[in-house]
């Protein structure tokens, strides 16, 4: 199974709502990642997960929380977003034994819409 | 810090055409580079990475791509298109992380679009 999986595939939400979206890989990766695209943009790095840690956070603003529950499971929680996070979240995972082999496998991606 | 530089946005050709998709990359260490395809609202693939070894890499879908370290370059290349190849094109650096995982910087892209 060499597959991450995103649910929901979209997201409608209200400023004062909170969400949650799940990423899902079966492959035995230990790192877990969540990226953010806006349209006509490359992804951008928000959080990276290595063995459950918190290993990165690029100065994202609180209203996103991410959760690592398990080595196959990432989260990440929405509260108070404003419209301008309206955007592609990516989630991405790679093994991390062996940083020679580091390809990041991708999910398809949520797509959120803040009202 | 390590970045990586498409020069066109956008890249029209006929179908059977040869195409070539630039990228140039900036980095003081070793360097993990890689291509990434995206069609419309869909993720990311991996087209092709370079990592050691052999210069000339070679990847899905008939691409391949050279690394040239004295250019800077990694420059993606497919010999014949074909209207499905449509899609944007992703050029990223890796750079292994202290705490665990890798941080993918990716190029601003290039749309190749693919014409009849």
């Amino acid at each position: 199974d060499t597959e991450v999986t995103q649910t929901p595939k979209h997201l409608v939400m209200g400023m004062t709502n909170k969400k949650s979206l799940k990423c899902e890989q079966h492959m035995g990766h230990r790192a877990m990642y969540w990226y953010k695209q806006k349209a006509k943009k490359p992804p951008e790095l928000m959080f990276v997960y290595s063995y459950e840690k918190l290993s990165i956070n690029e100065s994202v603003p609180s209203r996103f929380s991410p959760e690592c529950p398990n080595s196959s499971l990432l989260n990440l929680h929405l509260h108070a977003l404003q419209p301008e996070d309206s955007a592609l979240y990516l989630c991405a995972s790679s093994q991390d034994w062996d940083r020679n082999y580091n390809e990041q496998f991708f999910g398809p991606g949520t797509r959120l819409t803040v009202l | 810090a390590q970045s990586v530089t498409q020069l066109d946005s956008q890249v029209p050709v006929f179908e059977e055409a040869p195409v070539e998709l630039r990228c140039n990359y900036s980095s003081s260490v070793s360097v993990y580079l890689f291509w990434y395809v995206q069609y419309p609202n869909q993720g990311l693939q991996l087209l092709l990475k370079y990592l050691s070894g052999s210069t000339l890499v070679k990847g899905i879908n008939g691409f391949e791509a050279e690394f040239n370290k004295s250019q800077t370059s990694f420059h993606l290349r497919k010999p014949s298109v074909h209207i499905s190849d449509t899609a944007e094109y992703f050029c990223a650096v890796s750079e292994v992380l202290t705490g665990g995982g890798n941080k993918l910087t990716f190029g601003t892209g290039t749309q190749l679009k693919v014409e009849l």
